[in-house]
Parts: C-alpha cells; structure tokens; sequence
C-alpha cells in the first residue's frame, strides 16, 4: 500500500486565489511527521512546512497552512494568494515514529498559477 | 541555498561505467539520505547513514553503493550504468533522526547514461 498518496497529478489556479493540495496518508504508527516540499523547474527541493501527528493546530507558515485531518488521515496543503512563483511540483512526505529515519514521499502535484 | 552541496551537477557516462556522487550535509547535520528522482518513479528514498553508520535502506540496487565518512560527507557509488539509471539524484541531510527533523535538499545531480 502506497504510504503517501497525492491523487492530483496537476493543478491549476489564478494568480492571488487560494488552493488545496490535497494529501492522503497510511501509517499504523501513533507517532509521525508529514512534511510539504517545493520543486519548481529549476529542481531542487524546499521545505515548505511540517505538521506533528500530536500537533492539535494545524501548521502555518507565511502563506502556507497545512488543514490536518488525522481521522481522516489527511494533510492537505493550503497556499492562500497564491503568486507565479508558487508555480513547481508539490510534494507531501511522512516519517513515521517506529523507523524515525525513512521518509516516503508521494508522486506529486504540479501546480500552476495563471496571471 | 540549502547548505547541502552536491558534485558534480551534470554527469553525463556510458552504459556498464562506475560514477560517484558526492554530498556535503549542511553543517552540524549528522544525518544524511539519497533519494533517485526518475520520471517514471518519482522520488525514491534510496539510503540513510546517521553519524557513520548506515540508519535505513530503501529501494537502493545492489549496483548502488553509498557510505558516509567521518567528516560526515557521503558518496553514492553507482557500478554497471544501465539506461534506466538516468535520473536525478538527491541527497539531502537532517540534523538527527526525530519526527520534527526536516530534510534539507542538495541541488542534485544530474545522471544521464548514454
């Protein structure tokens, strides 16, 4: 089974809209970790925001929020007044508490913002 | 600039070759994780060394190679380069290994074999 699963391969929204990233996870474990990164077309990787499984508030930064639903097990990611740069690929990721050393990343969002 | 560096950035070899990649983790971080970027199978979390010592193994061939040396830099060592191993090639580095340490990515290498 997939640990992580994104099932929107791509993404569109206008310039100054909000929009959800939607990221869905499979764990046994209690105690874990989910993570956003960033890779625009240049190719590196950049830590957007993190969100504890025992965080009872959802994780902010800057423009970025993360709606956690551990019921639901879903972590999904909220860019609000979203700009040209936050066109790239959008990657949620886990780390589980029992391993505490692989991360699982899921495939993907592309997401693009249209002035 | 994440502070993680990676050489070379561009490598470009034959099939059957042996290539080395080389990762220097941001300062004072201990742990250290390859990750292949293909287009077909996204990011795959190859290998981790924690201070040394290798900490988890992923989906690495047994054509793959990697260790971390006491400086705390790491090389992935890549042996009998077929096609299919042309891809992006991250390495990325943590402080430690607790929940809330994010990873910090390298720029990648870029391996194409020809």
């Amino acid at each position: 089974a997939q640990k992580i699963t994104q099932t929107q391969p791509g993404m569109f929204v206008q310039e100054k809209e909000a929009v959800t990233l939607d990221c869905t996870y499979d764990t046994s474990d209690q105690s874990y970790g989910l993570f956003w990164y960033k890779q625009p077309s240049s190719g590196e990787m950049i830590f957007l925001i993190y969100q504890g499984s025992y965080d009872e508030q959802n994780a902010t930064e800057g423009r970025y929020s993360l709606n956690f639903q551990k019921a639901r097990k879903s972590a999904n990611l909220v860019i609000s007044a979203s700009q040209l740069g936050d066109s790239a690929m959008y990657f949620c990721a886990m780390r589980e508490g029992n391993t505490g050393n692989q991360f699982y990343f899921g495939t993907g969002t592309s997401l693009t913002v249209i002035p | 600039d994440s502070g993680v560096t990676q050489t070379p950035k561009h490598l470009i070899t034959a099939t059957g070759q042996r290539v080395t990649l080389r990762c220097s983790p941001r300062s004072g971080d201990l742990s250290v994780y390859w990750y292949q970027q293909s287009l077909d199978q996204g990011l795959q979390f190859l290998i981790q060394y924690y201070n040394g010592e290798e900490r988890a193994k992923g989906n690495i061939l047994e054509r793959f190679s990697a260790q971390q040396f006491p400086d705390l830099h790491s090389e992935l060592n890549l042996s009998s380069l077929e096609l299919g191993d042309s891809a992006l090639y991250f390495c990325a580095s943590s402080v430690g290994i607790l929940l809330t340490n994010e990873q910090f990515f390298g720029p990648g290498t870029r391996l194409t074999v020809l």
